[in-house]
């Protein structure tokens, strides 16, 4: 199994902030690699699939980039609604393998 | 926009089968997605269960294969999931979803299954 790795694990930010999270396969796995962002007591949310392409309704400051093995997701300036839970989850092979989660927090 | 709702029992013995099965609003079900199962323990992260397209074929997590049955109903536009032999580490809330077969853009809300004698 593809063993996804998220840094960091949490993550203190402000309002208008620049973020960027971290997600890492253990092996190589194209492009095949999606953002989640996930609210307390809420299903996921689908924010970026194959790495950069984003997801119909998701505001432009959500940004995906990254081949190979290593990803980011950035939010090029942080709203109050941000601050959750992500996710990154690689398709490349099955299992479909979720990263441990990186929570984002108000500073 | 499509609607997905999960349905459950709630709790579950050990040892027992838990079975969820997830409805959906539209007839898509009958059309080119693929349907899965994600859940989540509590506190912890996501789990991919699996996924099935809509005719029959399927993709299990291979830590749970030997306990895990999905299966698709479309003329009742449900899709199930089957876990056997259930313990303590299968309670999480359970989510169904609806995508293409590299990313799921729908979930549902998800439902609660506790797993207690």
């Amino acid at each position: 199994d593809i063993q996804m790795t998220q840094s960091p694990s949490s993550l203190s930010a402000s309002v208008g902030d620049r973020v960027t999270i971290t997600c890492r396969a253990s092996q190589t796995i194209g492009s095949y690699l999606n953002w989640y962002q996930q609210k307390p007591g809420k299903a996921p949310k689908l924010l970026i699939y194959v790495a950069s392409s984003l997801q119909s309704g998701v505001p432009s400051r959500f940004s995906g980039s990254g081949s190979g093995a290593d990803f980011t997701l950035t939010i090029s300036s942080l709203q109050p609604e941000d601050f959750a839970t992500y996710f990154c989850q690689q398709s490349y092979s099955t299992p479909h393998s979720f990263g441990q989660g990186t929570k984002l927090e108000i500073k | 926009q499509v609607q997905l709702q999960e349905s459950g029992p709630g709790l579950v013995k050990p040892t027992e089968t838990l079975s969820v099965t997830c409805t959906v609003s539209d007839n898509s079900i009958n059309s080119d997605h693929y349907w899965g199962w994600i859940r989540q323990p509590p506190g912890e992260g996501l789990e991919w269960i699996g996924s099935m397209y809509h005719d029959g074929s399927t993709y299990y997590n291979p830590s749970l294969k030997s306990r895990v049955i999905m299966s698709i109903d479309t003329s009742k536009y449900k899709f199930s999931l089957n876990l056997s032999s259930v313990t303590a580490a299968d309670t999480a809330v359970y989510y169904c979803a609806r995508g293409d077969f590299y990313h799921m853009d729908v979930w549902g809300k998800g439902t609660t299954v506790t797993v207690s004698s």
